[in-house]
């Protein structure tokens, strides 16, 4: 089986822009949760879906928004960008979204933002 | 506010040694607890997940234990070699919120 995917691996923007960041859960998998991941830091919550809807967001402005499709893969979306939005964005799914189950991450979206 | 610290922050020894790697939260009221590896650039991967009802985890090499009293956590590496080289973040779900709250992590290089 597939693991956790996203789309695209790297990314380049300029200030102002607007980015749209995929990820697909493994099969199965109902929940998908957003992090950001600056350098040198631990990953910081952003976002969590489950069955298509948010379950709970993180400390991040309006700027940055979500959703979950029918098919549970998601979107992230990051509009008028920063410099200090660029970061390692990391998906993670799991099976029912709660803190009873394990989350598998994908290999993440390196954005820079110039 | 939650807040994670691993200690030491970064670790240089030979092969073969064994290592403990810590994790300490503010709030001891942890539901579950995982250990991650990641290498340079790249995603988590899932080294061990601690369920509420558990005190420890063995995968292979690694043992994995959750203290919720004090909530503290440690990472036992046995017997370490150059592949096990990456950071390792320690990330537990507190509180009601379906997130992980995440350490800053623990760099380790083991050397020939």
């Amino acid at each position: 089986d597939a693991g956790v995917t996203q789309s695209p691996t790297h990314l380049i923007k300029t200030r102002g822009q607007q980015v749209t960041l995929r990820c697909s859960p493994i099969s199965g998998h109902k929940s998908v949760s957003w992090y950001q991941q600056v350098l040198g830091q631990g990953p910081q919550f952003i976002f969590q879906y489950y069955e298509k809807e948010e379950r709970g967001r993180g400390n991040f402005p309006d700027r940055f928004s979500a959703r979950q499709f029918p098919n549970y893969s998601s979107e992230l979306n990051v509009n008028a960008l920063l410099l200090g939005d660029s970061a390692l964005y990391l998906c993670a799914s799991s099976l029912a979204g709660t803190w009873t189950t394990e989350a598998f991450f994908g290999q993440g979206t390196r954005l820079t933002v110039v | 506010k939650q807040e994670v610290t691993q200690i030491p922050a970064a670790l240089s020894v030979p092969e073969g040694e064994n290592l403990v790697l810590n994790c300490s939260f503010t709030d001891s009221a942890i539901y579950n607890l995982q250990w991650f590896r990641q290498d340079p650039g790249k995603g988590l991967t899932s080294l061990l997940l601690i369920q509420s009802s558990q005190r420890e985890q063995t995968s292979g090499r690694l043992n994995a234990s959750l203290d919720k009293s004090s909530g503290r956590s440690t990472l036992y590496i046995a017997a370490s070699q150059p592949g096990d080289s990456a950071t390792y973040l320690c990330a537990g779900y507190t509180g009601t919120a379906s997130k992980l709250t995440f350490g800053t992590g623990t760099r380790l290089q083991v050397t020939l």
